[in-house]
């Protein structure tokens, strides 16, 4: 276990509704990591952090804004959810960049 | 973006069996790394290489970064039920921010 807790593990929703999930971590590490899982093309990074209030974006940005308040705590909003968007999302952390990345145990999203 | 050929894309062997998978990329990597990924779970570390040539290992799995850095594989000696799941290999980029991942290896073992 990483001592990464992601919320919720599972939740359905509606086409064109906001939806955040959230990430803690319990490791004080400095970066965290938003990737989506699909069939076909494996994990892809969404949105990462290197600290507090410091994001960026990754392979699959668009559609996804990223909060981070707290070292521990990484926020993932879909500001107005779409099917495309129905995927697992997982968080993952690491101590430092050019670490190895511990994933948490995802959120199965549905949107309909 | 970057795309990472990981083959076979599923694996039925029998228990005991040794298991061999690998991963190839157009790009050079500094890190190459392995996971195992259970149903319901997240991907979990398995090995992690950090120097062309690098040989690891961790129990019966064995991991090579290629010398061109393009590259690596993962063995498996005498394969048991419990390591049924898939199997990602990912690259970490020049700037250690971001892990491409191969598409996955579906492991079966017929106890």
């Amino acid at each position: 276990d990483a001592g990464i807790t992601q919320s919720p593990r599972h939740k359905v929703t509606e086409t064109g509704t906001p939806v955040t999930l959230r990430c803690h971590q319990t490791e004080n590490h400095r970066y965290m990591y938003w990737y989506r899982q699909d069939p076909g093309h494996g994990l892809r990074l969404i949105h990462y952090s290197y600290g507090v209030k410091d994001t960026d974006k990754g392979e699959v940005s668009d559609g996804y804004s990223v909060s981070r308040s707290k070292t521990e705590d990484f926020l993932l909003t879909l500001e107005s959810a779409t099917s495309s968007q129905t995927s697992v999302y997982f968080c993952a952390i690491s101590v430092w960049d050019n670490q190895p990345q511990h994933f948490g145990d995802g959120t199965r999203l549905s949107i309909l | 973006g970057q795309q990472l050929n990981q083959s076979p894309q599923s694996m039925f062997i029998q228990e005991g069996e040794d298991v061999s998978m690998n991963c190839t990329s157009s790009s050079i990597f500094n890190t190459w790394l392995w996971y195992k990924q259970d149903p319901g779970e997240g991907p979990v570390l398995l090995i992690a290489l950090y120097k062309a040539g690098e040989l690891t290992s961790n129990g019966r799995l064995t991991a090579q970064f290629g010398i061109t850095r393009k590259d690596s594989f993962l063995n498996i000696s005498a394969s048991i039920p419990s390591d049924v799941g898939i199997y990602f290999c990912a690259g970490l980029n020049n700037a250690g921010n971001m892990l491409t991942f191969g598409g996955g290896t579906r492991l079966m073992v017929k106890p």
